[in-house]
C-alpha cells in the first residue's frame, strides 16, 4: 500500500523559533515531492515542489532524503501567520495524475 | 478571474435531491481532479480528467457524476447522496508534464441532511 506518513502534532512553537517536520513515503520510486499549506477550512495551497539538491525560499527550506525516503520541512524565524497544517505530498509512480497525500502536520505559532 | 474557482460555496441537500458543483480553471492548464476532503483525513482522489478524457476513477460511487465539457470546466453532478457523503470537494488544475504541481479552487462545502 503507498503511503505518506505525517506527524499530526500539533507542534506548539514560540514566535520567531526554528520548527521542522519529517514526512517518509513507501514508494521508492517516487520522483516528484511537494509541501502544501492548508488553513483551516481553506483550500491546499503549493508551499514548495521538492527538488533532489534541496531548495530555499525566504525562511522555508525543504530537502530530499532518498536513501531514507523522507522529505523535510524547515521553518526559521517563525510568524503567527505561519500557523497552518503542513500537507506531504508525493507522486504516484504507477499514474501521470495522482499524487498521495500525508494526512498533515498542524503547527501552532504562540505569541 | 484567475486560479481556480468554484461555485458554490456552501451547499446544502437532502438526500433527494441533485445538485451539480461546477469548477472552473484560468490557468491554461491541461487537467483537471475532483478531491473529496473528510475532517481529519488525507485527500481522497475522485476523479482526474486529462485533455477532457477521464482517465481516473478511484472507486467512487455513482451518485456521483462528473462531467468535463471543455479543458476549463469541470462539474461534479450529485444525487441520492448519504450523510457520509458530508464533506469539502476540492477541484485542482495542473499541467501534465515534468512535477504535475495541482493548484486547488476553494471548495465547497457540502453538508446532507
Amino acid at each position: 500500500r503507498k503511503e505518506v506518513e505525517q506527524d499530526p502534532g500539533p507542534f506548539n512553537v514560540p514566535e520567531g523559533a526554528t520548527v521542522a517536520f519529517n514526512c517518509t513515503y513507501s514508494n521508492s520510486a517516487s520522483q516528484s515531492f511537494f509541501w502544501y499549506r492548508q488553513d483551516c477550512r481553506k483550500e491546499p495551497k503549493l508551499l514548495m515542489s521538492v527538488y533532489s539538491s534541496g531548495n530555499e525560499d525566504g525562511r522555508f527550506t525543504a530537502q530530499l532524503n532518498r536513501a531514507s525516503q523522507y522529505i523535510s520541512l524547515l521553518i526559521r524565524d517563525s510568524k503567527l501567520s505561519d500557523s497552518a497544517t503542513y500537507l506531504c505530498v508525493v507522486n504516484d509512480q504507477d499514474s501521470n495524475y495522482q499524487l498521495i497525500w500525508g494526512a498533515g502536520t498542524k503547527l501552532i505559532i504562540k505569541p | 478571474e484567475t486560479g481556480v474557482t468554484q461555485t458554490p460555496r456552501h451547499l446544502v441537500m437532502g438526500m433527494t435531491n441533485k445538485k451539480s458543483l461546477k469548477c472552473e480553471q484560468h490557468l491554461g492548464h491541461n487537467a483537471m481532479y475532483w478531491y473529496k476532503q473528510s475532517a481529519k483525513k488525507p485527500l481522497e482522489l475522485m476523479f482526474v480528467y486529462s485533455l477532457e478524457e477521464r482517465v481516473e476513477n478511484n472507486s467512487v460511487p455513482s451518485r456521483f457524476s462528473p462531467e468535463c465539457p471543455n479543458s476549463s470546466h469541470l462539474f461534479l453532478h450529485l444525487h441520492t447522496l448519504q450523510p457520509e457523503d458530508s464533506a469539502l470537494y476540492l477541484c485542482a488544475s495542473s499541467q501534465i508534464s515534468g512535477y504535475n504541481e495541482q493548484f486547488f479552487g476553494p471548495g465547497t462545502r457540502l453538508t446532507v441532511l
